[in-house]
C-alpha cells in the first residue's frame, strides 16, 4: 500500500492568516496520464468527511477559492490563503492512484 | 441535490455480523462506484473496498478481505457492506462516498456515517 504521511500534526492559525499542510507519499501519484491522484478531505466533528480537491490541484464544487491544492508525483500542499473560523477541523489527503489510503490528519484550530 | 443516506447505529456482540446501508438519490446509481470507509475513534480514515454499481465487480483492502462483502441493489439505489466475525476492534464510524471517477477519487457526496459498536 501506498503510504501517506502529512505535516504538521496540529497547525493554530489566527483569522485572516494563510495555512499551509504538506502530504507525502511513499510512490509516485502521477499517472501516465498527466494526472496526480491525491485529493484533499476536511473532516468536520460529527460530520463526514467533504472533498476540497481532486486531482492534485482542482477545487471541488462550491469550494471557496482561498483553498489551493499544489504539487506532484510524491510532495503535495494545501493551502488555505486567509483562514476563517469555518475551516477548522482535520484535513486529510487520500491517493487514489492505487488502492485508497489516506494521511493521518492535519488539526486546523483557531489561535 | 446528490445524496447518501446511510442506516442507524449499530450495537453487536463480539464475533457477529454487521449489515450497514447506503442509499443514493439525485444523481445515477448506476454510473457511479461506492467506496466505504471507516473511522475508528482517534484513527485515520481506512478503506475497506469499494463496488462499481453498473458491473457489480467488487475490490476489498487485503486486511478485510475474508470477512467483508459489499453488494449493491440497482432497483432501489443502495448500496450495501456487511462485514463479519466483529471483534472491538471494528468499533468505528463507517462511511459510504460516491465515486464518480470510478477509482480515481474524488469523493463525493460521503453518507453521514453509521457508528458501529462491538461490545460484549
Amino acid at each position: 500500500d501506498i503510504v501517506m504521511t502529512q505535516s504538521p500534526l496540529s497547525l493554530p492559525v489566527s483569522p485572516g492568516e494563510p495555512a499551509s499542510i504538506s502530504c507525502r507519499s511513499s510512490q509516485s501519484l502521477l499517472q501516465s496520464n498527466g494526472y496526480n491522484y491525491l485529493d484533499w478531505y476536511l473532516k468536520k466533528p460529527g460530520q463526514p468527511p467533504q472533498l476540497l480537491i481532486y486531482l492534485g490541484s482542482n477545487r471541488a464544487s462550491g469550494v471557496p477559492d482561498r483553498f489551493s491544492g499544489s504539487g506532484s508525483g510524491t510532495d503535495f500542499t494545501l493551502k488555505i490563503s486567509r483562514v476563517e473560523a469555518e475551516d477548522v477541523g482535520v484535513y486529510y489527503c487520500m491517493q487514489a492512484s492505487q488502492t485508497l489510503t489516506f494521511g493521518g490528519g492535519t488539526k486546523v484550530e483557531i489561535k | 441535490q446528490k445524496q447518501l443516506v446511510q442506516s442507524g447505529p449499530e450495537v453487536k456482540k463480539p464475533g457477529t455480523s454487521v449489515k450497514v446501508s447506503c442509499k443514493a438519490s439525485g444523481f445515477t446509481f448506476s454510473t457511479s462506484a461506492v467506496q466505504w470507509v471507516r473511522q475508528a475513534r482517534g484513527e485515520r480514515l481506512e478503506w475497506i473496498g469499494w463496488i462499481v454499481v453498473g458491473g457489480g465487480n467488487t475490490n476489498y483492502a487485503e486486511k478485510f478481505q475474508e470477512r467483508v462483502t459489499i453488494t449493491r441493489d440497482m432497483s432501489t439505489g443502495t448500496a450495501y457492506m456487511e462485514l463479519s466475525s466483529l471483534t472491538p476492534e471494528d468499533t468505528a464510524v463507517y462511511y459510504c462516498a460516491a465515486d464518480f471517477m470510478i477509482g480515481g477519487g474524488k469523493l463525493d457526496p460521503w453518507g453521514q456515517g453509521t457508528l458501529v459498536t462491538v461490545s460484549s
